[in-house]
């Protein structure tokens, strides 16, 4: 079946840097992909929605300064979490959805857990 | 907004089948999900039902889905231990923006 690819798994950042994650549709072109965050035993947040070639949706509350979201190509969406500080801790994970026709199956990615310390 | 809700816990003994209930109040819903998440992992499409159907069976899998009731379930026969994980429910609403409504996840226990 089709599958999205996140990477990286896992990553430690410094206070203050920036740390970006990709989100990648294997074998299917995502029109539309999606970027959730998990804060732990709670249920997905929906941070973003993100169309190819076009600027980002950003859930009320987000900060689209913060966290830059590029959808370039219909295979490939990047999360950039700029300036990261330790609340920015979180696991993130991507959904990307196929095109018309594809059932409206929406895939997840496998997550990417982020520690800024 | 729209509200997925659903039971945070349920425990079965290893061998006997499991239902998991779900809510929800999105009227224009049109594709309702499960999914599986199992510690530290992504989030596994389980199975998936039309709004127009009101069941779908796939091998262990048993969706029922009463839509005047905006009730959902997912049946697991025979459950195994390697089924403990959180299952979450999530509604995709059919206003067009393809988001889905995710509830809090059942977490499922399954008892040698």
């Amino acid at each position: 079946g089709a599958v999205v690819s996140q990477h990286p798994s896992r990553v430690i950042c410094k206070s203050g840097t920036s740390v970006k994650i990709e989100c990648r549709s294997l074998d299917f072109q995502a029109t539309t992909m999606f970027w959730y965050r998990q804060f732990p035993k709670q249920s997905l947040m929906l941070m973003a929605t993100s169309n190819e070639g076009s600027k980002a949706t950003y859930e009320q509350g987000v900060e689209k300064d913060k966290f830059l979201i590029n959808h370039a190509s219909l295979t490939l969406s990047t999360l950039t979490v700029t300036s990261a500080h330790p609340e920015d801790s979180s696991f993130y994970i991507c959904s990307a959805r196929g095109a018309q026709g594809s059932g409206n199956t929406i895939y997840f990615g496998e997550g990417s857990w982020l520690t800024v310390v | 907004g729209e509200d997925v809700e659903q039971s945070l816990f349920l425990s079965v003994r290893e061998g006997d089948s499991s239902v998991i209930n779900c809510t929800y109040t999105d009227s224009s819903s049109t594709y309702l999900y499960w999914y599986k998440q199992e510690p530290g992992a992504g989030l596994q499409l389980l199975t998936y039902i039309f709004s127009n159907m009101d069941m779908k069976q796939d091998q262990r899998l048993t969706v029922l889905l009463n839509k005047k009731d905006k009730h959902l379930s997912l049946r697991i026969a025979d459950t195994q231990t390697g089924d403990s994980a959180i299952y979450f429910c999530a509604d995709l609403s059919g206003a067009g923006s393809y988001q889905l409504t995710f509830g809090k996840g059942t977490k499922l226990s399954v008892i040698p």
